[in-house]
């Protein structure tokens, strides 16, 4: 099993529907980080959170939000989709030690039509 | 301004041409800086962590190296399973989440 699962891998939906990116890790990990990656854009920063408690905005939050359920768990909602969201999600995770080395999962496909 | 550049954007090598790819910062007091691959429909995969300069590591066909301003990854006698694309990244600054190059796309003829 994947030590970093992103649930769903794909998903296509229309303008404006709520839709949540889920993320869970069996690495032990307390850090865990959401970025998008786009053509030409590269890996961009959503949000991110340290530990259970702590949730922190990245490069590109507008527009997203984020749900620390546990240690494991990590969700990213968007509240009202629009089609610039469209993107490749990732969900990594880091040991607390300082400068780790973040571990990705395998992504979701997230089309907004 | 990027905080990681990374050069060339694109490489297409025949099998068993050496080439190295290139990643330049700008931040001050590095603390680390990372190299992963990443495969099509894939997330990235670590490959190296380099924390001071003149630090060296290896890994089959791959050598990283580090400078006080950029760090190659050396690619020796490439096979088409090295196709993929090469991200670097670095922390902003002290304990932060790492910043992103845009990546090199790595194309192996055989």
């Amino acid at each position: 099993d994947a030590d970093v699962t992103q649930t769903p891998r794909n998903r296509i939906t229309k303008t404006g529907k709520r839709i949540m990116l889920e993320c869970s890790q069996t690495k032990g990990h307390d850090r865990m980080y959401w970025y998008r990656q786009d053509p030409g854009l590269g890996l961009r920063l959503i949000y991110y959170s340290f530990d259970v408690k702590d949730i922190n905005k990245g490069e590109i939050s507008d527009g997203y939000s984020v749900s620390r359920q546990a240690q494991a768990k990590f969700s990213l909602s968007l509240e009202s989709a629009i089609p610039n969201q469209t993107a490749l999600y990732f969900c990594a995770t880091s040991d607390v030690t300082v400068n780790q080395p973040q571990h990705f999962g395998d992504g979701t496909r997230l089309s907004i039509l | 301004e990027d905080q990681v550049t990374q050069s060339p954007e694109a490489l297409r090598l025949q099998e068993g041409e050496s080439s190295s790819l290139n990643c330049s910062y700008t931040v001050s007091g590095l603390r680390g800086l990372f190299w992963y691959r990443q495969d099509p429909g894939k997330g990235p995969e670590f490959l190296f962590t380099l924390y001071s300069a003149g630090e060296e590591k290896e890994k089959e066909r791959l050598k990283a190296t580090l400078t006080k301003k950029e760090s190659f990854l050396h690619i020796t006698a490439p096979k088409p399973e090295d196709s993929a694309t090469y991200l670097c990244a670095v922390p902003y600054s002290g304990n932060t989440p790492l910043v992103f190059g845009k990546g090199t796309r790595l194309s192996v003829i055989a």
